[in-house]
């Protein structure tokens, strides 16, 4: 199983294009995260979803947007990019939220850089 | 708001001493999981905790949970240069999971 697979693995970006990082993951989980970890710092929620078609905000959400056509996908879309954006991007999913079992599955992340 | 307290941010360890980080919630969890990153690496998932004032072990990894379900404890005994990396914990409140900020692991050479 590839478990969640994130691309592309870099990135750079002027400010004010758009892109987005895709998140895919074969393990059927409804539950879908985009976190983001700044340098020496810890987990940030951006957005999750709770299944196919049902996104929420999480703690950082502005300047983010995601969409869930699918259990599998679930892709974040960055637009203007700013160099406040300047992250690692990680997507994680797991089975449910509280996982009572085996935790949170994130990808390899993807590191942006916006200039 | 909900917060997770992890300390200490920073460890300094030689090759062969014990490591403990801890970390402390301002409510009851439910339940907390541990996870590891290796540098440029992403978080792994180790063991959840359930139970009020459990116990588990992996080789030389014990976690604990506090009795009130509102602090944890990992422990590393004798570290190995395999141990480097950062370890967070997260604990699951109010329909959220919180993450503390890690604590890193540096063995001195």
């Amino acid at each position: 199983n590839a478990g969640v697979t994130q691309t592309p693995k870099f990135r750079i970006l002027k400010i004010g294009q758009s892109m987005t990082l895709q998140c895919a993951q074969d393990m059927n989980h409804n539950y879908m995260y985009w976190y983001r970890q700044d340098p020496g710092m810890g987990l940030k929620l951006i957005y999750y979803s709770v299944g196919a078609g049902i996104t929420d905000k999480g703690e950082v959400p502005n300047g983010y947007n995601v969409s869930r056509s699918t259990t599998e996908d679930f892709p974040l879309r960055l637009e203007l990019a700013a160099p406040s954006q300047t992250s690692v991007y990680f997507c994680a999913s797991s089975y449910s939220m509280r996982d009572v079992g085996n935790g949170y599955t994130f990808g390899s992340g993807t590191r942006l850089t916006v200039v | 708001g909900q917060q997770v307290m992890q300390i200490p941010q920073y460890q300094h360890v030689q090759e062969g001493e014990d490591f403990t980080t801890y970390c402390n919630s301002s409510t009851t969890l439910s339940n907390i999981q541990w996870y590891k990153q290796r540098p440029g690496g992403h978080p792994v998932f180790l063991i959840q905790l359930v139970k009020s004032g459990e116990v588990k072990k992996q080789k030389r990894l014990t976690f604990q949970f506090g009795e009130a379900k509102k602090n944890s404890s990992l422990h590393i005994t004798a570290t190995q240069t395999t141990d480097v990396g950062t370890y967070f914990c997260a604990g699951y409140s109010n329909y959220q999971l919180i993450w503390g900020a890690g604590t890193k692991l540096i063995i001195k050479p």
